[in-house]
């Protein structure tokens, strides 16, 4: 199972807002409305930010938002602030009980 | 409130097993599948697999079969992860994760993560 596409880095001024694409097939992110995207700030472990393409876990600010078309899941965190600065990964459910990961995106705050 | 404490840091030797607890509380253990994922130095996520702690089924990645053998413990709500024949390459942490939804939704519970370090 190949690792879902994502860009190694964005960055952005806080207030502004990023995109973060996340590529697979339609074996995964394309044939089922299970991505889910992860913070991870480095020694700590990851936090859920997005299921389900589009839903927020409570606790987890409107500023972020997920979506998908075809085979691309994406990430929009908007109104930046320099605590978002992390790395950022997709998951994808991908048939048969198993998943996928994408290689992360770090994300830096200008 | 959820908790899933994981055991402490190992260090292998080329060849041996490790085993990686994780225990979990605050919830119905048999009611929620546990992944695992590891994160190697310098590299991304990756799954491992997961087990579900109610019928103890196990899926593992195509990249792991052989090598790996997840288990549980009703009694004592812990999951395990045993990894054989290790290598360099396993160098990592080691997270335990809660499916949020039987086996596709959201990982919403992690563990602290397990360093296991694989040197001569």
């Amino acid at each position: 199972q190949a690792a879902l596409t994502q860009p190694r880095s964005v960055s952005g001024s806080p207030g502004q807002s990023v995109t973060i694409s996340c590529t697979g097939t339609s074996s995964d992110v394309g044939g089922y409305d299970f991505v889910s995207w992860y913070q991870h700030h480095p020694g700590m472990a990851p936090k859920l930010m997005i299921y389900d393409v589009t839903k927020r876990p409570s606790g987890v600010p409107d500023r972020f938002s997920g979506s998908k078309s075809g085979n691309t899941a994406s990430l929009t965190i908007s109104g930046l602030q320099a605590e978002d600065e992390a790395d950022y990964y997709c998951s994808s459910y991908a048939g048969s009980y198993t998943r996928v990961f994408g290689g992360g995106t770090e994300l830096t705050v200008l | 409130q959820v908790q899933l404490v994981q055991s402490g840091a190992e260090m292998k030797k080329p060849g041996a097993s490790v085993k990686v607890s994780c225990k979990a509380s605050g919830y119905t253990f048999t009611s929620y599948y546990m992944q695992w994922v590891r994160q190697a130095p310098g590299q991304g996520l990756e799954w491992m697999g997961i087990i579900n702690p109610g019928a103890g089924s196990t899926t593992y990645a195509q990249k792991f079969q052989g090598r790996v053998t997840m288990t549980r413990d009703t009694s004592t709500s812990i999951v395990y992860m045993e990894l054989s024949s290790l290598r360099s390459e396993d160098t990592a942490v080691y997270y335990c994760a809660r499916d949020s939804r039987s086996y596709t939704g959201g990982f919403d519970n992690w563990g602290q993560g397990t360093l296991v370090t694989v040197s001569s």
